[in-house]
């Protein structure tokens, strides 16, 4: 079945350093690829989206490059800032029987000022 | 717009209690749905609605009830309350009626202890 695998957390940085967050998943046919990021005691808020092979999604300087050839999707942004740190979902999307939207386990980001 | 709103914020039950988690949204959105979030486990989908009369089962069904009577709500009912329900609960919508395509737009959360 469908599945969503990214890297665990919880993830510590310094402001400035570069980020990544790692993203891979198994689908058969061409998902809809996303990254929503939530803060503390918040919903989840769409942060990008990618919906073929090879688009690039970015928002707030992030980005991530829909890559079908390694089955991946890693969100990237050149110089983190503290208002960065939060919790990071990588999901699929594709009609299933069960599920509509499958979301990876989340990466928890810490930046230190 | 006031988005897709949930009450209660956080609710304690004890096993056995029912209670009925609400889930409103202003966006005329067809589509709906419910998932829980458990540490480590990323959110998972118990029930969707791709329209007013119209759910469906999604990952995690057991244990909570739906319906869908106008476009606008979309409550979770829990009948019987046991402590594997303690989790945060999320509402979402989406334009797409599908619901696999477009943005979901997520709720704050309730968050729910049983004890």
């Amino acid at each position: 079945g469908n599945s969503v695998t990214q890297m665990e957390g919880p993830v510590t940085l310094s402001e400035e350093a570069f980020l990544t967050i790692n993203c891979t998943y198994t689908a058969t046919g061409y998902p809809s690829l996303f990254w929503y990021v939530q803060y503390p005691g918040e919903g989840l808020q769409l942060l990008l989206k990618a919906t073929k092979a090879d688009d690039k999604g970015s928002n707030k300087g992030f980005e991530a490059t829909y890559r079908k050839e390694t089955t991946s999707f890693h969100l990237e942004k050149g110089s983190v800032q503290v208002s960065d740190s939060a919790v990071y979902f990588c999901a699929l999307g594709q009609y299933s029987s069960a599920s509509k939207i499958i979301f990876g386990s989340g990466t928890r980001l810490s930046i230190r000022p | 717009n006031a988005g897709v709103t949930q009450t209660p914020k956080f609710q304690v039950l004890k096993t056995g209690q029912s209670m009925t988690l609400q889930c409103a949204q202003d966006m005329n959105h067809e589509y709906m749905s419910w998932y829980r979030q458990d540490p480590g486990m990323g959110l998972r989908l118990i029930h969707y609605s791709v329209g007013a009369g119209i759910t469906d089962q999604g990952e995690v069904p057991n244990g909570y009830n739906v319906s869908r009577s106008t476009t606008e709500d979309f409550p979770l009912r829990l009948l019987s309350a046991a402590p594997s329900q303690t989790s945060v609960y999320f509402c979402a919508s989406s334009s797409d009626e599908s619901g696999y395509s477009y943005e979901q737009y997520f709720g704050p959360g309730t968050r729910l202890t049983v004890t």
